[in-house]
């Protein structure tokens, strides 16, 4: 089974307003990415949190990591169209590969 | 900079059939990996390849074959394609073993088995 789930697996929100998704693994990593996918084309690499950190910044993206619970979660504050994509949280463990979840589907109206 | 090329773009083949899906990469990276994407399912990891010579099974190996001839290169083949292989196809690299840094994909391989 895949290590990454998020959640919720899809989302609608209006222009303007915070999109948050969350992502629960299974075991230990050394880090955790998200990454952005429009439809039919390749990922993009958004952000990566290292195990020993907690919470990261870009631009309008936030991102927490909660090793306890062995979860994360992505925040895009004032959302724009362009933001409508998949979202996907990807983990990487000792061994180097990078296991993803399911993804969600976010949907921006105007 | 060319990133992750992955050849070819699109695929139809027969039951049966067999074909090598091209990845290359010029980023000087160690990682390599493939990826086999469906609808609702995500990303699944099929092979992966620490360096050069080296390769190792992912969650979906059954059907697939790769190699791993040169620090750029990493092919991966389907020896006798059938239907539930229809997929879209990703390679993607990263720079290496214990080094926090992302993956780098390519654009993707569209195939379809009838």
């Amino acid at each position: 089974s895949q290590q990454g789930e998020e959640d919720p697996q899809a989302l609608s929100i209006q222009e303007g307003e915070n999109a948050t998704m969350n992502c629960s693994y299974k075991t230990s990593i050394n880090n955790l990415q998200w990454y952005r996918q429009n439809s039919g084309r390749g990922l993009v690499h958004l952000i990566l949190i290292r195990s020993n950190e907690r919470e990261k910044h870009s631009g309008r993206l936030r991102v927490t990591l909660d090793t306890s619970k062995k979860s994360s979660s992505l925040l895009i504050t004032a959302s724009r169209a362009a933001d409508t994509a998949s979202y996907f949280c990807a983990t990487s463990a000792r061994d180097d590969k990078i296991i993803f979840g399911k993804g969600t589907r976010l949907h921006i109206l105007p | 900079n060319a990133g992750v090329t992955q050849t070819p773009k699109f695929q139809v083949l027969k039951t049966g059939q067999s074909m090598t899906l091209q990845c290359a990469q010029d980023m000087n990276h160690n990682s390599m990996y493939w990826y086999r994407q469906d609808p609702g399912m995500g990303l699944r990891l099929i092979y992966y390849s620490a360096s050069e010579g080296t390769t190792d099974k992912g969650e979906v190996p059954n059907g697939y074959n790769v190699s791993r001839l040169n620090k750029r290169e990493f092919s991966l083949r389907l020896e006798s394609a059938a239907p539930s292989q229809t997929s879209v196809y990703f390679c993607a690299s990263s720079l290496g073993v214990g080094v926090n840094t992302e993956a780098f994909f390519g654009q993707g391989t569209r195939l379809t088995v009838v």
